[in-house]
């Protein structure tokens, strides 16, 4: 069974850039038709779509995040990152990577809760 | 970006109940919505796919209806494990969007 596991400091602080990545197992990160996400959830509130990654390397990303985000991928690796620059408070949230199957998400991991803070 | 409402946002209910919650759309989105059930400090788990299509060990007591706009996801018989909050998801356009949420609670 395809696993995703997040992984990443916890703590980040104002203006700094967010790093995380998600390693795949059990499972190609290149298999044909999917993309691979990351979501996030801030505390008690909704979810946002914040991108996603084919194993081309070819991305989407949610406008809101303003030209912040970039994502990407090492297939040699079996997994895939998140950068998201200049954050703030605004950015603490639990962030999720999911495999996208035509655009949901049918696998997730168990999500990583980064809090934004000096 | 194609703006989900969901509604209620949150409801009581029993054991056994039938429960519905809407999802309406901003704009028409076919037949691209899918359904998620997330529990407390889990992850968000796929139900349906496609308005309808029942994701693989989804129980058959979840269904999803609707075209267009609006859209209803459906428990026929409410069990103690379906008390969790449900989001909606379009996928017919970038950026993907979810709806707020409707969190179903024991009466």
């Amino acid at each position: 069974q395809l696993q995703l596991q997040e992984s990443g400091p916890g703590l980040v602080k104002p203006s700094e850039t967010l790093s995380l990545t998600c390693s795949v197992s059990a499972g190609a990160i290149t298999s044909s038709g999917y993309y691979w996400a990351w979501i996030r959830q801030p505390p008690g509130k909704g979810l946002e779509w914040i991108g996603s990654v084919y194993a081309s390397g070819s991305t989407h990303y949610n406008p809101s995040l303003r030209g912040r985000v970039t994502i990407s991928i090492a297939t040699s690796k079996n997994h895939f990152s998140v950068n998201l620059n200049s954050v703030a408070a605004a950015d603490t949230a639990v962030y999720f990577c999911a495999r996208s199957r035509r655009a949901t998400f049918d696998i997730w991991g168990q999500g990583t809760m980064v809090i934004v803070s000096s | 970006a194609i703006q989900l409402t969901q509604s209620p946002s949150s409801l009581s209910a029993s054991i056994g109940d039938r429960v519905s919650i809407t999802c309406r759309a901003s704009q028409g989105i076919s037949s691209a919505l899918a359904w998620y059930q997330q529990k407390p400090g889990k992850a968000p788990q796929l139900l349906i796919y496609d308005v309808s299509n029942l994701e693989s060990g989804v129980p058959s007591r979840f269904s999803g209806s609707g075209s267009g706009t609006d859209f209803t996801l459906t428990i026929s018989s409410l069990q103690p494990e379906d008390f969790a909050t449900y989001y909606c998801q379009q996928f017919t356009s970038f950026p993907l969007t979810f709806g707020g949420g409707t969190k179903v609670e024991i009466k």
